[in-house]
């Protein structure tokens, strides 16, 4: 198993341009998500899917959006980059197994620099 | 979800045992404890977790207070490979995959010395 893949590792945009970040797992997992991490902090959760067709909202979802349209592509939109996005940005996926522990599995990454 | 406080920073000499510590006085009974570390340069991992009684597995073990309110993740014998930000996690696990929403602190930079 490739386990969580995501591309590109590294991006630089302009302001107000857009792009998608990719996530893929080969897993058959339920769940997937995304989070950004900025200097010296934790994860923050922008946006996660419980299931095909099935999309949520996290902590920090504004200026991203998301579908989920197969059960093993996750890919997070940004409409119109701005420099406050320029981060780090985590894909992980997850099973959901009742009664048993689900660990997340995280991507290598994607870095995000808006000028 | 219930708060934890970590300290920022811990060192440790290579081969040593490390005891990462983690208060989180404000657990409730349905939370698990979760342990992932970030190494440079990549995702998070998964390390360990736990309710109440203390775990071990092939990469650490995980003693929990009495109480419940704090918890000591404890490596053997730390290795290089072992210097990492590590993050205690609680979360409200039912019936399902309830972990997938994980929300993660500023954790513990560990590092090591040769």
């Amino acid at each position: 198993n490739a386990g969580v893949t995501q591309t590109p590792k590294f991006q630089v945009l302009k302001t107000g341009q857009s792009m998608t970040l990719q996530c893929a797992q080969d897993m058959n997992h339920e769940y997937m998500s995304w989070y950004r991490q900025d200097p010296g902090m934790g994860l923050r959760l922008i946006h996660y899917s419980v299931g095909a067709g099935i999309t949520d909202q996290g902590e920090v979802p504004n200026g991203y959006n998301v579908s989920r349209s197969t059960t093993e592509d996750f890919p997070l939109r940004l409409l119109s980059a701005a420099p406050s996005q320029t981060s780090v940005y985590f894909c992980a996926s997850s099973r959901n197994r009742v009664g048993s522990y689900n660990e997340q599995f995280f991507g290598p990454g994607t870095r995000l620099t808006v000028l | 979800d219930a708060k934890t406080t970590q300290p920022n920073s811990m060192e440790s000499n290579e081969e040593e045992p490390v005891h990462l510590p983690c208060n989180h006085s404000t657990i409730s009974g349905t939370d698990y404890i979760h342990w992932y570390r970030q190494l440079p340069s990549q995702g998070p991992e998964y390390v360990i977790h736990g309710l109440t009684s203390n775990v071990n597995n092939r990469m650490a073990s995980l003693a929990i207070a009495e109480d419940r309110k704090s918890s000591t993740l404890i490596l053997h014998r730390a290795t290089l490979r072992d210097a990492a930000v590590y993050y205690c996690i609680l979360r409200e696990s039912g019936s399902g995959g309830s972990n997938y929403k994980l929300t993660f602190g500023k954790g513990t930079l560990l590092t090591v010395n040769p």
